[in-house]
Parts: C-alpha cells; sequence; structure tokens
C-alpha cells in the first residue's frame, strides 16, 4: 500500500531553472495539498485542491503553480526558481478527515 | 487572528520520564483537533483526531485529551522510539472550506 508517493526526493536547482514535483496518491482520495516546511515557519499551505480538475491557493502561492488534471495525481511547478524557495515540500492527500503525508521533497535553489 | 502555539518548543525526557506537551488555540468555529508525528526526514503521520472539549484519545503510551482552549499530548513512560517532532492542528470550516491551522511543533527527544 504506497499511500502518498512524491518524486523527486532531492533536487537541486539554480536561479531561474524551472522543475515540477510529482505526487501521487493511491487512495482515492478527493482532496490533496502542497505544503513547504520550513524551520521556525512551520507548515504552510501554497496550493490545494477539492477533487479532479480543481486547484486553489493556500497561504503561500506566488511562484507556484499546480494541476490536477487527474484525481490521484497532483502536480507542483516552478517556473523560474528563487533561492527564497529552498525548502521541504511535503504533498498530502485527505477524504474529510486527517491528511496522509507523502516523505517530501528537499529542494535547494542555489 | 487564528492562532495555534504549542509548547514547549523542545523536551528532553529520560525513558520512563513521564510528561505532557501543550496545543493551545484562538480559533473561532473549531471543527477538529489533529495530532501528527514527524520523524526526521519524513512527513507527519497521524496520531489523532479530537472534536469536542472532554474528548480523549489513547494509543500505546499516549493520551490526547482536548479543552475549549487547549489540548494536551501526554507521554507515559516514554521510550527512545518515541523521540519525533510532534505536531499539532485545528481545523475550522468543513468541506470544501476546510481550513487547517498549524503549530510549529514539539521537538521531542527521549534519552535511554
Amino acid at each position: 500500500n504506497a499511500g502518498v508517493t512524491q518524486t523527486p526526493k532531492f533536487r537541486v536547482l539554480k536561479t531561474g531553472q524551472s522543475m515540477t514535483l510529482l505526487c501521487a496518491q493511491d487512495m482515492n482520495h478527493e482532496y490533496m495539498y502542497w505544503y513547504r516546511q520550513d524551520p521556525g515557519m512551520g507548515l504552510r499551505l501554497i496550493h490545494y485542491s477539492v477533487g479532479e480538475g480543481t486547484t486553489a491557493k493556500g497561504e503561500v502561492p506566488d511562484g507556484y503553480n499546480v494541476s490536477r488534471l487527474k484525481k490521484q495525481n497532483f502536480l507542483l511547478g516552478l517556473e523560474s526558481a528563487a533561492p527564497s524557495q529552498t525548502s521541504v515540500y511535503f504533498c498530502a492527500s485527505s477524504t474529510w478527515g486527517e491528511l496522509f503525508f507523502g516523505s517530501g521533497t528537499q529542494l535547494s535553489v542555489l | 487572528e487564528d492562532q495555534v502555539t504549542q509548547s514547549p518548543e523542545a523536551l528532553r525526557l529520560q525513558e520512563g520520564e513521564s510528561s505532557s506537551l501543550n496545543c493551545s488555540y484562538t480559533v473561532s468555529g473549531l471543527r477538529g483537533l489533529f495530532w501528527y508525528r514527524q520523524d526526521p526526514g519524513k512527513g507527519p503521520e497521524f496520531l489523532f483526531t479530537l472534536y469536542s472539549a472532554g474528548e480523549e484519545k489513547e494509543k500505546e503510551r499516549l493520551k490526547a485529551t482536548l479543552t475549549k482552549k487547549e489540548s494536551f499530548l501526554h507521554i507515559t513512560a516514554p521510550k527512545p522510539e518515541d523521540s519525533a517532532t510532534y505536531l499539532c492542528a485545528v481545523q475550522k470550516g468543513a468541506g470544501n472550506n476546510r481550513k487547517l491551522i498549524w503549530g510549529l511543533g514539539t521537538s521531542l527527544a527521549v534519552n535511554p
């Protein structure tokens, strides 16, 4: 039972480069989320989705875009990476209750 | 302003030394309070959900309680494997309007 799978686990980018983080869940959950976690800041919601084909902004959406073309997948894109986007990124999914998290992507932007 | 505050920030215990972690909140219209455990390099792992004041839930050495202003995570006779960061989150709203407000966590270290 895979649960929530994130790829890649680690990535180093140069300022201005772009990349896509992939999240896949096999629990048939409607809701999916992208968070970033930084020391002293806790978990902050970037974007979320309440169902296939929907996306919405969270607390810190600037510099990120998302897509949910299939119910099981939620993609997070960085069009032009900045050092301020150095962070650990977590994807999560849920029904109406608790969130299930992936193992995270550690991203460094130089 | 909705806020969730966890204390202490860090706690070091000896194996077998019981203690409690606190999660205080100022959130209007609480719909649930969640406790998670996070190990280094991993995503948060769900522990408990509490919905109303007076509710208690237990799992092995952990017991979570809820009042109208705060929640406690009691750890009885902890073991080194209980070392982790414990996160608290409060939910307001429901369905598509659900919002989670997260605390910064308590880092627990249990020495053998």
